[in-house]
């Protein structure tokens, strides 16, 4: 059981480049999110699906765009990336039907923007 | 504005000794809060959960307690280990699908 996967785990890019952050579970998951973590800015929301086909904004949704086309996976896209989005990227998913938040996260994607 | 902060950004303990973690948060509409552990070059690991309805709850060596009245949250760790070493996030829900996170304290266990 793989649990949530992260696809690259690192990647370097230059401004003005795109990009798409690939994440997957293998739990049958309902909600998948994706996460930015900042040094000393703990971690933030970017956009975050309820189910397939659905998206939302979180709290720093700008710059990124997000699909939902299969229930396991959850892309992430920079169109023109910036060196503000240097950051480590996490993606996390959990069960509708369980009741807690208890999210299961993926070993991060570590993107630098030149 | 809503903020889920924490009092201290890193916290060193002997090992052996017990460790508490504070968190503040601002909205008293919050309802569930969590604790999660992120070691070095890892995701975040769920720990233990709240909800307002209550005020105390233990797991296995960790126990968290929420006070509504001043609006914080504490992680304590009891018989502290090396594994123990790593970032302390607190979090919280209002709404049942979205989690805001508190900027993390780095615990250091020393032996």
């Amino acid at each position: 059981n793989a649990g949530v996967t992260q696809t690259p785990k690192f990647r370097v890019l230059k401004t003005g480049q795109s990009m798409t952050l690939l994440c997957a579970q293998d739990m049958n998951h309902e909600y998948m999110y994706w996460y930015r973590q900042d040094p000393g800015m703990g971690l933030r929301l970017i956009h975050y699906s309820v189910g397939e086909g659905t998206t939302a904004k979180g709290e720093v949704p700008d710059g990124y765009n997000v699909s939902r086309l299969k229930k396991q996976n959850f892309l992430l896209g920079l169109e023109s990336a910036a060196p503000s989005q240097t950051s480590v990227y996490f993606c996390a998913s959990i069960s509708r039907g369980k009741n807690t938040g208890e999210l299961f996260f993926g070993e991060g994607s570590r993107l630098t923007v030149l | 504005g809503e903020s889920v902060g924490l009092h201290l950004p890193t916290l060193s303990v002997q090992e052996g000794d017990n460790s508490i973690i504070n968190c503040a948060y601002s909205n008293s509409a919050s309802d569930y809060f969590i604790w999660y552990k992120q070691e070095s070059g890892k995701g975040p690991q769920f720990i233990i959960d709240i909800r307002s309805n209550m005020d105390k709850r233990q797991g296995q060596r960790v126990t968290v307690l929420l006070n509504k009245t001043v609006k914080h949250l504490s992680l304590q760790i009891a018989a502290t280990q090396p594994g123990d070493s790593a970032v302390y996030f607190c979090a919280e829900s209002r709404i049942r699908e979205k989690l805001t996170f508190g900027t993390g304290t780095r615990l250091t266990i020393i032996p």
